[in-house]
């Protein structure tokens, strides 16, 4: 079965400090890895995907994630974190035509 | 292009009841997905549609079923409510499901009295 870690239930963080968000998955042979984003009341913004090719995946807003495979992680990053990005971020698997699985979110809290 | 829409945006229910939630995926995309999301088991899959055929099923009860019509539009029902199905109900559509990632509409917040 597919499994998704999100290493951190929450990360305070100060404004313009980077970050780091830390995701785990399972290993399959042809894996689909995604990082959503989640504002209060709304539903989920696709952040960044990756589907194969260069393992450092840039996304929206600044972000970025690197595939690694021997390690099975798939950890999300801001060199810069604003005040807007205060938000809960999920990293999402899909192994072929399996149903998308979701990590457990990671409360990003960016204070002044 | 218009994202995906989810329509009622609220709701709120007696128990035993049943209740319906619809969702107009992307203009093009063929795979409809539903999740339910509670503070306590976080993002749970409920079911996968593509071309009108169920192509995944979460680990739900009967009593939680969907549907997808010929314009890719989707349904989800979920009969005799508990206070348990309290929860935000999302839909998220994709070009074909294998791979492609799924854009998600707002959501449904379904309240169980």
């Amino acid at each position: 079965a597919q499994s998704v870690t999100q290493l951190d239930s929450q990360v305070p963080v100060f404004e313009e400090a980077p970050v780091e968000l830390r995701c785990n998955y399972s290993s399959s042979v042809s894996v689909y890895l995604f990082w959503y984003v989640q504002y209060p009341n709304q539903g989920l913004q696709l952040l960044l995907k990756y589907l194969s090719g260069s393992t450092l995946v840039k996304g929206i807003n600044g972000f970025e994630a690197e595939f690694n495979k021997s390690q099975t992680s798939f950890h999300l990053r801001k060199p810069s974190v604003h005040i807007s990005d205060t938000a809960e971020y999920f990293c999402a698997q899909r192994a072929g035509r399996r149903a998308l699985t979701f990590g457990s979110g990671t409360r990003l809290q960016v204070q002044p | 292009k218009a994202g995906v829409t989810q329509t009622p945006r609220y709701l709120i229910k007696t128990r035993g009841q049943q209740v319906t939630l619809s969702c107009s995926p992307i203009s093009g995309h063929r795979s409809v997905s539903w999740y339910q999301q509670t503070p306590g088991q976080g993002l749970q899959f409920l079911f996968e549609y593509f071309s009108e055929t169920q192509r995944n099923k979460g680990n739900f009860p009967g009593r939680f079923s969907g549907r997808q019509f010929s314009n890719s539009r989707s349904e989800m029902n979920v009969s005799t409510l508990e206070l348990g199905d309290s929860a935000l109900y999302l839909c998220a559509s994709s070009l074909s499901g294998q791979g492609y990632e799924q854009y998600f509409g707002p959501g449904t917040r379904l309240t169980v009295t």
